[in-house]
């Protein structure tokens, strides 16, 4: 158990719904990024957040958007959903966003768009 | 923009022998790090090893070690006295020195592991 914990572990939703993909981070990370493992495009990183900014952004679409709470939690909400969308979105966490430091990945959220 | 090429989708190894998975990478920086990450069934993603570019010594974690040629870009993951449980997807990650924890990821190799 990596300590990263992502709600909901699957998720079916309908083209054009919007959904909410919840990161609670390791105790002490600041740091929570998000990424996106799809067939089609591979692991991507799509946005990071250090809290509670932003950080740096990736291949994040614009129906996309993150944010980061002041207990460090993280969500990820996708409006607008296609059924290219379909993929398992992970959130990983980090103390702090220098390269000495680990990032520990949760168990993903599978999104099915139907 | 740095790019991660796995060339290997599939690889076979039997249970005790060994096994090495390629990795190269596209980068004009001369500071980074690379990793190999394994992908159960559970789906988590899980550190094996990492290496980082200026250190000339090749990581060893265990059964693992990687053949890092910085000249060559290319970073492969040998698995000696191969397991049931090493069969997994097996994903090679690079991250610039100044990038936090951005990862980009090699499209992956799947080793399937023979009783």
């Amino acid at each position: 158990d990596s300590g990263v914990t992502q709600t909901p572990k699957h998720l079916i939703t309908a083209t054009g719904q919007r959904v909410t993909l919840r990161c609670s981070p390791r105790s002490g990370d600041l740091s929570v990024y998000w990424y996106q493992q799809s067939l089609d495009q591979g692991l991507q990183f799509l946005i990071q957040y250090y809290n509670g900014e932003e950080r740096a952004k990736g291949n994040i679409l614009e129906r996309f958007s993150a944010q980061q709470f002041p207990d460090l939690h993280s969500e990820l909400n996708l409006s607008s959903l296609e059924l290219g969308d379909s993929a398992l979105y992970f959130c990983a966490s980090s103390v702090r966003t220098d390269m000495n430091t680990e990032a520990f990945f949760g168990q993903g959220t599978r999104l099915t768009v139907v | 923009a740095q790019t991660v090429t796995q060339s290997q989708p599939e690889m076979s190894v039997q249970e005790a022998e060994t096994v090495t998975l390629s990795c190269t990478y596209d980068t004009s920086e001369s500071d980074y790090y690379l990793f190999w990450y394994k992908q159960p069934p559970s789906r988590q993603m899980i550190l094996v090893i990492r290496q980082e570019a200026y250190k000339q010594q090749n990581a060893t974690e265990n059964r693992f070690s990687v053949n890092f040629q910085k000249a060559a870009k290319s970073f492969s993951l040998k698995i000696s006295d191969s397991q049931l449980g090493d069969a997994a997807m097996y994903f090679c990650a690079y991250r610039r020195s100044n990038a936090g924890n951005m990862l980009t990821f090699g499209g992956g190799t799947r080793l399937m592991v023979k009783p």
